[in-house]
């Protein structure tokens, strides 16, 4: 089985502060997304990568960055928090484009 | 502008009757929808894929069509429980499009009452 795993299911923050949100795969996916999920907003796309050292913004990436250095790893980072950004952030990972998309349980972030 | 919408945001029924999930997509050009469910506070699972040159897809008690003449997909859970309680979300990936993500519809949230 796939698994998609995410550093913390639940993350308070400081309004300020750097936040770093780790995901690992385990079925060696070039693909890896993350997502935040808000109440009547659904899913949206923050950045995904394609591949080791890639990137590509999504929909909604401004003030957020990631990492990807490892294949298996994918980092999302809030380079400085705030309370707008209060949210569930969900990470995903899939082989191939024509491929199923596995998701991590969620971190559920709250800045205060 | 581009559009996925499911067209419900909550659907209540009894257990046993079938649950019928419509998800319909404004200037896209899909080249597959996945449904997945997803359960309070815990991340989406997938259940089914459907690509654009297949019009059915089956899976237990679930099945989901895809007419893209349409641009719908239909997704029913037949003899419905209540453990089916759960929201259900379509997403689609473009056609010629490698690197996409996927796009995802807000959901339909399904009560299924005993």
């Amino acid at each position: 089985d796939v698994k998609v795993t995410q550093s913390s299911r639940y993350l308070v923050k400081r309004t300020g502060e750097k936040v770093f949100l780790e995901c690992v795969q385990d079925m060696d996916h070039e693909n890896m997304f993350w997502y935040r999920q808000d109440p009547g907003l659904g899913l949206r796309l923050i950045y995904f990568s394609y591949d080791v050292k890639m990137k590509e913004k999504g929909d909604i990436p401004e003030g957020y960055s990631v990492s990807r250095e490892k294949k298996e790893r994918f980092s999302l980072i809030l380079e400085s928090a705030s309370t707008n950004q209060t949210s569930m952030y969900l990470c995903a990972s899939r082989r191939t484009a024509q491929e199923t998309q596995y998701f991590g349980p969620g971190t559920r972030l709250l800045v205060l | 502008s581009q559009k996925i919408e499911q067209n419900s945001e909550a659907l209540n029924i009894q257990e046993g009757k079938t649950a019928t999930l419509t998800c319909n997509y404004t200037n896209y050009s899909p080249a597959y929808l996945q449904w997945y469910r997803q359960d309070p506070g815990r991340g989406p699972v997938f259940l089914l894929l459907i690509r654009e040159n297949e019009k059915e897809k089956r899976k237990e008690r679930l099945k989901v069509t895809f007419d893209t003449t349409l641009k719908q997909s239909l997704f029913h859970i037949t003899a419905s429980q209540p453990a089916d309680s759960a929201t259900y979300l379509c997403a689609l990936a473009e056609a010629n499009q490698a690197g996409t993500a996927l796009i995802f519809g807000k959901g339909t949230t399904l009560s299924v009452s005993s």
